[in-house]
């Protein structure tokens, strides 16, 4: 059964700390990672991550995958409270159907 | 740029009663998909509809019915509420082409209470 594990489930950081958040996937037939960023309501894009673009950097977050151990990590430095979210892990792992299988999301909350 | 839009926002319903979640897409996306979040277990792929005219279901599809009306609209539908179905819902669209996918967008979910 595929699937999306991510760690830690929560994390409590002051602003101006780093982060790395977990993301590791067992599925079949793996094409690509996404991670996203869920405020209020709807998760919001941040980075897709493929066999041909492994790492990806905007502002004070970057994503790697890495394909040999099965994982991603994101990276959010100098983190603000605006960075309090739930971040989401997904995975494409089925050819041409755009499903993708989300991990339990990892709750950020930075404070002042 | 009105997105991905679902209708209602909020609905309560008793158990036993029957409503339909609207989703509508102005992107011109040829997929679609319905999710539901629960605390602690990510979002979980209900039904999808990789284009016009077809529809799959995904992980989690027992007690809902889905129609792909068009292009743009694809409606989920609970036959029969029950306590076990109150959740978020979230409506997404996506582009595919052979060996490429862009990344979902999302409508602003519904919140779905059973009682």
């Amino acid at each position: 059964e595929d699937k999306v594990v991510q760690s830690p489930l929560s994390l409590v950081v002051h602003e101006g700390d780093t982060v790395t958040l977990n993301c590791s996937y067992e599925v079949t037939n793996f094409r690509s990672l996404l991670w996203y960023k869920q405020e209020k309501k709807a998760p919001t894009f941040l980075f897709m991550l493929t066999s041909s673009g492994i790492e990806k950097k905007s502002g004070r977050l970057s994503s790697i995958l890495d394909k040999k151990e099965l994982s991603s990590i994101l990276n959010i430095t100098a983190t603000q409270t605006g960075d309090s979210a739930i971040y989401l892990c997904a995975v494409e792992a089925e050819g041409n159907t755009g499903k993708l299988i989300f991990g339990q999301g990892t709750t950020l909350q930075v404070k002042p | 740029n009105a997105g991905v839009t679902q209708t209602p926002k909020f609905q309560v319903l008793k158990t036993g009663q029957s409503m339909t979640l609207q989703c509508a897409q102005d992107m011109n996306h040829n997929s679609m998909y319905w999710y539901r979040q629960d605390p602690g277990m990510g979002l979980r792929l209900i039904y999808y509809s990789a284009s016009e005219g077809t529809t799959d279901k995904g992980e989690v599809p027992n007690g809902y019915n889905v129609s792909r009306l068009n292009k743009r609209e694809f409606s989920l539908r609970l036959e029969s509420a029950a306590p076990s179905q109150t959740s978020v819902y979230f409506c997404a669209s996506s582009e595919i082409w052979p060996g490429q996918f862009d990344a979902y967008t999302f409508g602003s979910g519904t919140r779905l209470t059973v009682v």
